[in-house]
């Protein structure tokens, strides 16, 4: 079975501040991650994908990996309100040549005026 | 990325009766999926609808209950038959996993039984 595992939350924090989502998994296998963010009522958009061990930054998202600890995590830097949502982890599993991800239950993350 | 539109957006159904949720894609897609998202919870999937042939189902999700249809490239449904209460939920239609590991996301039908 395999697991993709969240802190539900919520995480708040408060505006300007750094904001740091977990994700471990249990597939060592994996080779592909990805977090999705999800807005209250809406459908889940993509916001990072990472492939290899280390940062990846793209604005004021940084995606982390660490293939050997099966941990990936998410960096909100200078939060904002707009920011406030539940964040997916998905997880693609490593055989079979499948691309169709395991999500995690989310975070939800509050930031705060 | 494609473009993914479904209906209805939502719905309030009694007891035993069954709704057909469509999905269409802006392109054409081997691969369709359908999710299912309770509250609280993440995003489950139900089954993946390839053309031309029987949809796969995962683990706790049988056709009689959950029979999908997918009739050409662009465009799937989705049946959920017999409802109950527990069968309110979210449901997604998403593309993605053939040249893309990503996955886009319709805006979903949130399913209400009374």
């Amino acid at each position: 079975q395999k697991e993709v595992e969240q802190n539900s939350g919520p995480l708040s924090v408060p505006e300007g501040a750094i904001a740091s989502l977990n994700c471990t998994y249990s597939d060592r296998g994996s080779q592909s991650f990805f977090w999705y963010r999800q807005y209250s009522g809406k459908s889940p958009e993509l916001i990072m994908s990472i492939y290899s061990n280390g940062d990846k930054e793209d604005g004021r998202f940084t995606a982390q990996l660490n293939k050997a600890s099966q941990y990936v995590s998410l960096l909100i830097r200078d939060s904002q309100p707009s920011d406030s949502a539940t964040y997916l982890c998905a997880v693609n599993p490593a055989s079979g040549g499948s691309y169709i991800p395991t999500f995690g239950r989310g975070t939800s993350l509050i930031v705060h005026p | 990325s494609a473009v993914i539109s479904q209906k209805p957006s939502r719905d309030i159904c009694q007891r035993g009766t069954s709704l057909t949720i469509q999905c269409q894609v802006d392109s054409q897609v081997t691969m369709m999926f359908w999710y299912r998202q309770q509250p609280g919870q993440s995003l489950t999937l139900i089954a993946t609808a390839n053309q031309g042939s029987e949809a796969t189902y995962e683990s706790g999700f049988v056709i009689d209950k959950f029979p999908i249809s997918r009739p050409n490239l662009t465009f799937s449904t989705l049946t959920v038959s017999n409802m109950s209460p527990e069968d309110s939920s979210i449901y997604l239609c998403s593309v993605g996993g053939e040249l893309t590991d990503t996955q886009y996301f319709g805006p979903g039908t949130r399913l209400t039984v009374l």
